[in-house]
């Protein structure tokens, strides 16, 4: 079974720039997830989908971030304009059961 | 509010030495308890979780964690650690909903 994937894996881009991430999470699974993970701290949940669904985003900043899943499958996160405490990884995680699986991560670089 | 504690941020330790990794976790009535290892340039795996039934849980390759509630904490311990278990370390809680809510990772490194 194919895992979580996302791209780019990594990302550089200048602040007030934009920038967005791609995530295709394991077949069949409704539930996807959303995590910024800054260096030296834990993965902090940002979006939850269920289906195409917006279920929770209370932690996104949305005035910059915006993020979509139309078909209820693939999902993308954006970032406009970026900022330089915008610097992390990227964690897209699908879930079945009581088991979240998470992607590689994309790791984005604000100079 | 919900909150994840992992009281050390790194654990240097040698190979076939124990370790243990300490997590609490504010108090609720039902939670479901996880760890997550990351290794070096790849994505969370999980390592154990508590969902119910038995306090004590294993992993496949010798980790196990106790969830104590009277303590609020799900420590993760290993009798005898190798390299390659040289990672970071995430304890994270649901409450319920299945939102995760991680600490900040421990970071074990392991030497010969």
């Amino acid at each position: 079974e194919a895992g979580v994937a996302q791209s780019p894996r990594y990302k550089i881009i200048e602040k007030r720039q934009s920038v967005a991430f791609w995530c295709n999470p394991i077949s069949g699974h409704a539930t996807l997830y959303w995590y910024q993970q800054i260096l030296g701290q834990g993965p902090k949940l940002l979006i939850q989908f269920q289906n195409n669904g917006v279920v929770d985003d209370s932690q996104l900043p949305k005035d910059r971030f915006s993020a979509e899943r139309l078909k209820g499958v693939d999902s993308t996160l954006k970032i406009q304009p970026a900022k330089l405490e915008d610097s992390a990884v990227y964690l897209c995680a699908s879930r079945s059961a009581g088991e979240q699986f998470f992607g590689p991560g994309t790791r984005l670089t604000v100079l | 509010a919900q909150s994840v504690t992992q009281l050390d941020s790194q654990v240097p330790v040698f190979e076939e030495a124990p370790v243990e990794l300490r997590c609490n976790y504010s108090s609720s009535v039902s939670v479901y308890l996880f760890w997550y290892v990351q290794y070096p340039n790849q994505g969370l795996q999980l390592l154990l979780k508590y969902l119910s039934g038995s306090t004590l849980v294993e992993s496949i390759n010798g980790f196990e964690a106790e969830f104590n509630k009277s303590q609020t904490s799900f420590h993760l311990r290993k009798p005898s650690v190798h390299i390659s278990d040289t990672a970071e370390y995430f304890c994270a809680v649901s409450y319920g909903d299945y939102k995760l809510s991680f600490g900040a990772g421990t970071t074990v490194t392991v030497r010969a």
